[in-house]
């Protein structure tokens, strides 16, 4: 069955550190990459997806996410992070059935 | 501006009532999506429809039902028989081509005692 794996639950940083939030799929097939963030007291949206092309893609906010497809995964990253980046991230896959699988979620907490 | 209104944002309910969520959208989108998200669970999908008239259940569908008889509306109904129904609701769409991003409401948190 596919599954998403996101492997940090809960990530507390200090303002101007790197994230990095990993995410791996089990899927064999093709596959549609996806992070969504949820920030305190408003609805999910979408940070970036990937379909094809370039493995680095960018999202808004200084977001990106390489996906390298040798290891079945779609980290997140942004090299410096600021406060208002608290949020709730998830990870989603898409594969060839266009069920979206999504991972458990990473609250990350960035303190001032 | 175009999006998704669920309603309402805070719902209590008495053990044994049914009761029913909302979900609007003007977007002129095909597919809409209700889920579920409890924390540590992430989001798990409770009903979906591709096309108005016409719905599939998802991963958790039992005690629950849905209606789509407008493309813009996809009510969820909460059954005395869902065990454990106080959770956060979200309701989703997005246009059905392809694989398009979900657009998401505000959500509803629904507290049963």
């Amino acid at each position: 069955a596919q599954s998403v794996s996101q492997h940090n639950h809960h990530v507390i940083l200090s303002e101007a550190a790197s994230l990095e939030l990993g995410c791996n799929y089990s899927y064999g097939g093709t596959v549609n990459l996806f992070w969504y963030v949820q920030y305190p007291g408003q609805h999910l949206q979408l940070l970036l997806k990937y379909f094809s092309g370039d493995p680095l893609v960018k999202g808004i906010k200084g977001f990106e996410a390489e996906f390298i497809k040798s290891k079945f995964s779609f980290n997140l990253r942004k090299p410096s992070v600021q406060w208002s980046d608290t949020a709730e991230y998830f990870c989603a896959v898409n594969g060839n059935n266009r069920k979206l699988i999504w991972g458990l979620g990473t609250s990350l907490a960035v303190n001032p | 501006d175009g999006g998704i209104t669920q309603s309402p944002k805070y719902l209590f309910r008495k053990e044994g009532q049914n009761v029913t969520l909302s979900c609007e959208q003007n977007l002129n989108h095909d597919a809409m999506y209700w889920y579920r998200q409890d924390p540590g669970q992430g989001l798990r999908l409770i009903y979906y429809s591709q096309i108005v008239n016409d719905f599939q259940k998802g991963d958790i569908a039992e005690g629950y039902s849905v209606s789509r008889e407008k493309k813009e509306s996809f009510p969820l109904t909460v059954t005395s028989a869902q065990k454990n129904p106080t959770a956060f609701y979200l309701c989703a769409s997005r246009v059905d081509r392809g694989n398009s991003p979900l657009h998401f409401g505000n959500g509803t948190r629904l507290t049963v005692t």
